[in-house]
């Protein structure tokens, strides 16, 4: 059973359009949210975070949203560019901090030019 | 510059070889792990290791081996009984404890014929 959950494998969007990717979680011990991009043949990279205790977190172009009530994150990138496009994975962190974090199986993200 | 290393980045064996696969860090970083991602499964956890001498299984660890004798070191060995070995293999660690922020590797495309 998948405690972090990303629904939508894939996604295209307009080149300056908003990109809305999501992700839903099972696990109420999850205090801690993170974002990774990752292009074909490379390794992961940090994107962006978010702890339980905030409902949202912006860094430039990216923003996520957390609703702990519905257990359930975004990442929103506006605008959308072109350089964008690659899988995006949501990562959970668990509050005892004796597990690793428990990655979604990732949306992959088309931006059209 | 700090960093994980991975080599080599495409590996070719024949059905039945061990291989393994190397990872080395240098961020000084506890916590170190191995992934494999499949086309449409996301990343999978294979191993980790909090400390030296010590590791764990992941959700996939059948056919799989690692050793941790240095801080900076994790090798992964695929053995002969590991069914499915043709993957991407990705390595990561973090600092303090397991579910911490990963740094990825770049990673290692093996080829089992």
């Amino acid at each position: 059973d998948q405690q972090v959950k990303q629904n939508s494998p894939s996604l295209s969007v307009q080149e300056g359009r908003i990109s809305i990717l999501n992700c839903d979680y099972t696990n109420s011990m999850f205090d801690y949210f993170l974002w990774y991009k990752k292009y074909p043949a490379e390794g992961p990279t940090f994107l962006i975070s978010i702890s339980s205790i905030k409902d949202k977190n912006e860094d430039g172009r990216f923003t996520v949203f957390l609703n702990k009530s519905a257990k359930h994150l975004s990442l929103h990138i506006v605008p959308s560019q072109p350089g964008d496009s690659a899988v995006y994975f949501c990562a959970a962190r668990e509050r005892s901090g004796n597990t690793p974090l428990v990655f979604g199986k990732g949306t992959r993200l088309s931006v059209i030019a | 510059d700090g960093g994980i290393t991975q080599s080599p980045k495409y590996l070719f064996r024949k059905e039945g070889q061990n291989v393994t696969l190397s990872c080395e860090q240098n961020l000084n970083h506890d916590a170190m792990y191995w992934y494999r991602q499949d086309p449409g499964q996301g990343l999978r956890l294979i191993y980790y290791s909090q400390i030296v001498n010590d590791f764990q299984k992941g959700d996939i660890a059948e056919g799989y081996s690692v050793s941790r004798e240095k801080k900076e070191s994790f090798p992964l060995t695929v053995t002969s009984a590991q069914k499915n070995p043709t993957a991407f293999y990705l390595c990561a660690s973090s600092p303090g404890q397991v579910n911490y922020e990963q740094y990825f590797g770049p990673g290692t495309r093996l080829t089992v014929t």
